[in-house]
């Protein structure tokens, strides 16, 4: 079993939409999370970054994280074509280096 | 500030080469970290530098090697290199390394074929 869960998708809305995204894991060590938005053949794209549980905002984007359940949500509102790529959460120990990511969601925003 | 940048962009090796991937970091910052990100997956660990020391590895074996230098930038290097070496390989910077709070910024990485 992966240590981070993730949805491949394709998940696919129309314009306006509002898009949800979730990760669930099994280690209770993770204390930092992150999502990061990825376009074909580019490098992640950090959008998100929460420390412990609770929600983030900023902008169109709401993180919520719920380690209680291991669990972690990204919201998109009012979606636009341009939001369509993959989605990677990633997660980090407080010690250490190392991120650990899911497998993406890809995400699919029709006009 | 000068993101991060990779080099070569793609690539094309056959089995059993070697081949020498460069990242230079962020402005600023004195991290660098090397993930393998596999079609359809999320980046994997490869290992981290610090202080152009290894702080760090992920479960990738000795052959998957790599250079800090004084300025920060860094270099993968991967020794005999068979097919399932074939990914994008992304470099990450970030301004400490091992302490909480950091975050990381990717590069657009250097897609690698392996043949």
């Amino acid at each position: 079993q992966k240590e981070v869960e993730q949805d491949p998708g394709p998940l696919s809305v129309p314009e306006g939409a509002i898009v949800s995204l979730n990760c669930t894991y099994s280690n209770s060590a993770f204390q930092y999370f992150m999502w990061y938005r990825q376009y074909s053949r580019k490098g992640p794209e950090l959008l998100m970054y929460t420390y412990s549980s609770g929600n983030k905002e900023d902008g169109r984007f709401t993180a919520q994280v719920d380690k209680s359940s291991k669990y972690i949500s990204l919201f998109i509102r009012d979606s636009q074509p341009s939001d369509s790529a993959t989605y990677l959460c990633a997660m980090k120990k407080a010690a250490g280096n190392k991120l650990t990511f899911g497998g993406g969601t890809r995400v699919l925003v029709k006009p | 500030e000068t993101g991060v940048t990779q080099s070569p962009t793609h690539l094309i090796k056959t089995r059993g080469q070697q081949v020498t991937l460069r990242c230079s970091s962020q402005s600023g910052h004195n991290t660098v970290s090397w993930y393998q990100q596999a079609l359809g997956q999320g980046p994997q660990f490869i290992f981290q530098y610090y202080r152009e020391e290894e702080n760090g590895r992920g479960n990738f074996p000795p052959r998957f090697s790599g250079l800090q230098f004084p300025n920060y930038s860094s270099e993968l290097n991967v020794n005999a290199l068979e097919l399932d070496d074939s990914a994008l390989y992304l470099c990450a910077s970030s301004s400490t390394s091992g302490m909480s709070g950091e975050t990381q910024y990717f590069g657009p990485g250097t897609r690698l074929l392996v043949l």
